[in-house]
């Protein structure tokens, strides 16, 4: 079946340094993997999606390349800043249907002065 | 623009008591309504969607129930209370028509945490 495997729960570091956010998937169907963030107090908000094999993706200075080869989509950063302090959660398209979309448990960044 | 209201913001249940929760999403038409339920430390788990007024789809039940009495409006409802339904309920909206959340943005409110004793 479907499903969405972020490796780290917790992760923390220091202001500046590489941020790095593991998302493996597996799935049925043809990709379609996201990343949303969820700062403290707020609502789930879509910072990446992609669809398609070997192209980065950017947005608000993270980046993602969707490879299908090894059912990843991690997310990254150059330069952690303490406002990237969030929750963020990998999620796949459902085989069962456009209308659902399949989470994965989340990691908690916490960035560091 | 538009705007998503989820109420209430917390609520702290007994067991076999009954629930109700709402979601009003203002500023666009016939949008693609969305609940989702997180269980303390874990993922968000999809439970209902809805593409127009008076029909909803079961994505998991959970003993729960959905409704979409008005255009704006999506309700999450329970005439009894389990324990196992402690966690935090989200609504979200997606543009309307076809997709779904594979090809447009989810849009999430706020949440509801729910506290079942």
């Amino acid at each position: 079946g479907d499903s969405v495997t972020q490796t780290e729960g917790l992760v923390t570091l220091t202001e500046g340094l590489p941020v790095m956010l593991n998302c493996t998937y597996q799935t049925a169907y043809s990709t379609f993997l996201f990343w949303y963030v969820q700062h403290l107090n707020e609502a789930p908000k879509l910072l990446l999606k992609s669809s398609t094999d070997n192209k980065r993706t950017e947005h608000q200075g993270f980046h993602a390349t969707l490879h299908k080869s090894s059912s990843s989509f991690h997310l990254q950063k150059s330069s952690a800043q303490l406002s990237d302090s969030a929750l963020y959660y990998c999620a796949l398209r459902a085989s069962s249907g456009s209308w659902q979309l399949i989470f994965g448990s989340g990691t908690q960044l916490t960035v560091m002065p | 623009a538009q705007t998503i209201h989820q109420w209430p913001v917390a609520e702290i249940k007994a067991v076999g008591s009954p629930l109700s929760l709402g979601c009003t999403i203002k500023g666009k038409s016939s949008p693609n309504l969305y609940w989702y339920w997180q269980a303390t430390g874990g993922t968000l788990q999809q439970l209902f969607y809805s593409i127009t007024v008076g029909q909803v789809e079961s994505v998991v039940q959970l003993n729960l129930s959905a409704s979409r009495p008005k255009d704006d409006q999506f309700i999450l409802s329970t005439e009894k209370l389990l324990l196992s339904h402690s966690g935090f309920y989200l609504c979200a909206w997606s543009l309307p028509g076809t997709g779904g959340p594979s090809q447009n943005t989810l849009y999430f409110g706020a949440g509801t945490r729910l506290s079942v004793l």
